[in-house]
């Protein structure tokens, strides 16, 4: 299985400051048709996750522009540029290069 | 927009079996992958498997042995069932929609069935 590894497991973020998380795989998320298999997702408090980014670096359609992917291979990043109260809850990586799909153990983000 | 949802028993003993059920409102049962995801208390996602209209199944391989996931076309519906649980099996499960156009995820989820497994 691959391993998804993220850093850090929380942090807490003034409103308007940005924030930055890190997710490593244990294999490259590049497959032979040229796409990065990873994704976002966000877990808000009391709900189902819901997806952000698709491919690395792809809002998926109603995903406001703060938030940002970057990164190649096994490292990647999510960004978001200002960091609004809506934005809480847990944020997870996930490969779907090859089954099982696995995802990172969850970033808790929190308001200051 | 499709909707997912589930329901099942919540509290069993250790070594009985868990089962789980989601049902499809509002899109298309074909096409797609309908997968079953947990999360432990506290803990991250974890897959468990899957399965497509034409009942081709995938599973994770730490719970393969104890998975089966089963569909009903007629009624839009699929089922989990998770044999010999234990405490470690205690975690909210969920039921999801693998698939997509251009980008196959996840796309919609059921609102979760906390299942607590405890003697």
């Amino acid at each position: 299985d691959i391993v998804m590894t993220q850093t850090p497991l929380s942090l807490s973020v003034t409103p308007g400051q940005p924030a930055s998380i890190s997710c490593k795989s244990s294999q490259s998320l590049l497959h032979s048709d040229g796409k990065t298999y990873l994704f976002w997702y966000l877990q808000k408090p009391g709900q189902s996750p819901q997806r952000l980014i698709y491919q690395v670096f792809n809002r998926f359609s109603g995903v406001s522009d703060r938030f940002s992917g970057s990164g190649s291979g096994t490292d990647f990043t999510l960004k978001i540029s200002r960091v609004e109260a809506e934005d809480v809850g847990v944020y997870y990586c996930m490969h779907s290069i090859q089954l099982p799909y696995t995802f990172g153990q969850g970033t808790k983000l929190e308001i200051k | 927009q499709v909707q997912l949802q589930q329901w099942g028993a919540r509290l069993l003993k250790p070594s009985e079996t868990l089962s789980l059920t989601c049902a499809v409102y509002g899109g298309s049962f074909s096409g797609y992958y309908w997968s079953w995801i947990r999360q432990p208390p506290g803990k991250g996602l974890e897959w468990i498997g899957e399965i497509n209209d034409s009942g081709s199944t995938n599973y994770s391989p730490s719970l393969k042995s104890r998975v089966t996931i089963s569909l009903d076309t007629s009624r839009n519906q699929f089922s989990l069932q998770m044999r010999s649980v234990t405490a470690a099996d205690t975690a909210m499960y969920y039921c999801a929609r693998y698939g997509g156009n251009d980008v196959w995820h996840f796309d919609s989820w059921g609102q979760g069935t906390l299942v607590t497994v405890s003697s």
